[in-house]
């Protein structure tokens, strides 16, 4: 069965651009996490969906947004991006969204912003 | 509100040797689950383990093992043997029972076997 998958895997963009991020769960799995890895900030938790809705959101400015698709592919948004959205965008997908059950990550996409 | 803490920022050990990585949680939830996952250079989490706040037993699997203790709200982690494919950032996280699939990370370990 293929792994979580997330594209692009490395990026470069300029402040004040916006960027799209894009990730495929692993098949049969309906809930989607994404988060942001930096070295000051850590693993920070950006938003969770479940068949198509956002169930639960960080302490993410609304810059940051998400959606799901109906085959749980999704996808993330950073609008008027800074210097301070650099870092390892990671998503995860679980099976059926239920409590405690392991998540599973991709291998991230790198985003530099300059 | 929930709070993992993983002291030991990095660890160097030679290649053999036993190695322990801790890991401290708060909470006030009386359901919830623990994980461990391994970060490699090439950046992907990979998942170890989990655990419930209702299973406290032990666990071992090949050169790994978990230590789960309630009393203390620990939830250790010992390789055993170290091999330096070991080398990788271990992060211990957390979700509990009214967080939905919000993992909280702790920090990290740094692990370095030395050849």
């Amino acid at each position: 069965k293929a792994g979580v998958t997330q594209t692009p895997r490395y990026l470069i963009k300029t402040r004040g651009q916006q960027v799209t991020l894009s990730c495929s769960p692993i098949s049969g799995h309906r809930s989607v996490s994404w988060y942001q890895q930096t070295p000051g900030q850590g693993l920070q938790f950006l938003f969770e969906y479940f068949s198509e809705t956002q169930r639960n959101k960080g302490n993410f400015p609304g810059r940051f947004s998400g959606r799901q698709f109906s085959n749980s592919r999704s996808e993330m948004n950073v609008s008027t991006l800074e210097l301070g959205d650099s870092a390892l965008y990671l998503c995860a997908s679980s099976l059926v969204g239920r409590q405690g059950y392991e998540q599973y990550f991709g291998p991230g996409t790198r985003l530099t912003v300059t | 509100a929930q709070k993992v803490t993983q002291v030991q920022t990095e660890i160097s050990v030679v290649e053999k040797e036993d190695v322990t990585l801790d890991c401290v949680y708060e909470t006030r939830d009386t359901t919830y689950y623990l994980f461990w996952y391994k970060q490699p250079p090439s950046g992907e989490l990979v998942f170890l383990i989990r655990r419930n706040s209702f299973d406290e037993q032990n666990e071992i699997s090949g050169r790994y093992s978990w230590n789960f203790q309630k009393s203390t709200s620990s939830f250790n982690f010992t390789i055993t043997a170290s091999q330096v494919v070991d080398s990788a950032v271990y992060f211990c996280a957390f979700i509990s029972n009214f967080g939905n699939e919000k993992l909280t990370f702790g920090t990290g370990t740094r692990l370095t076997i030395i050849p």
